[in-house]
């Protein structure tokens, strides 16, 4: 199956930082890439979706003044957590789906990026 | 709006026992049903989709649209098949076609 990679896969900042998560897909070409958010223990919520060339889509209650989100080739996306706080601190896993008529109705996951705000 | 319910938080089992996760969802349209599987230290992983109607690794699942259910089940389960187990829903509605995930059952298969 498709590889998506996900860097850096932890990141400690302190409190006021920005902090940039990169979500590649190795081996295909993705039209559209997902942002989730994973809390300890409970399930991925749905933060935006990015078309690559033009601006995400975030969900309800998602700022996108504080998750900047980059879609600039169809290989790459990123999210910045900009002035990060605690409450910040999160697992946060892209989802890749793919052009090619075989890859497009499935969502490859990366590993996620443990990101921890002191 | 699209929901998935998955009401078992924790669901144990021992090894060569039948199990069975439930899955139900709320969507108006025509809905494409996955499960997904996660195991520990792994990445979420495709399981299986209703449309492909296949079994993986002993697993099956039938969406029933009158019960608005798509509960995964196995006949034996395994040690191997311990592992959180996510339910997702994709609609087409209205051009959405975003995933959305139920919040997860952890299935401990004991030896």
């Amino acid at each position: 199956g498709a590889v998506v990679s996900q860097h850096p896969s932890r990141v400690i900042c302190k409190s006021g930082t920005s902090v940039k998560i990169e979500c590649r897909s190795l081996d295909f070409q993705a039209t559209t890439m997902f942002w989730y958010r994973q809390f300890p223990k409970q399930s991925l919520m749905l933060m935006a979706t990015s078309n690559e060339g033009s601006k995400a889509t975030y969900e309800q209650g998602v700022e996108k003044d504080k998750f900047l989100i980059n879609h600039a080739s169809l290989t790459l996306s990123t999210l910045t957590v900009t002035s990060a706080h605690p409450e910040d601190s999160s697992f946060y896993i892209c989802s890749a789906r793919g052009l090619a008529p075989e890859d497009y109705n499935e969502q490859f996951f990366g590993p996620g990026t443990r990101l921890t705000v002191l | 709006a699209q929901r998935v319910t998955q009401p078992e938080k924790l669901l144990s089992v021992f090894k060569g026992a039948p199990v069975e996760l439930k899955c139900n969802y709320s969507y108006s349209g025509s809905p494409e049903l996955f499960w997904y599987v996660q195991y520990s230290r792994q990445r979420l992983q495709l399981l299986l989709r209703h449309i492909s109607r296949e079994s993986i690794k002993g697993f099956t699942a039938d969406l029933n649209k009158g019960e608005t259910s798509f509960h995964l089940k196995k006949p034996f389960a395994q040690e191997e098949d311990s592992a959180m187990y996510y339910c997702a829903l994709r609609g087409r509605k209205g051009g959405s076609e975003k995933l959305v995930f139920g919040k997860g059952t952890k299935l401990t298969v004991n030896p």
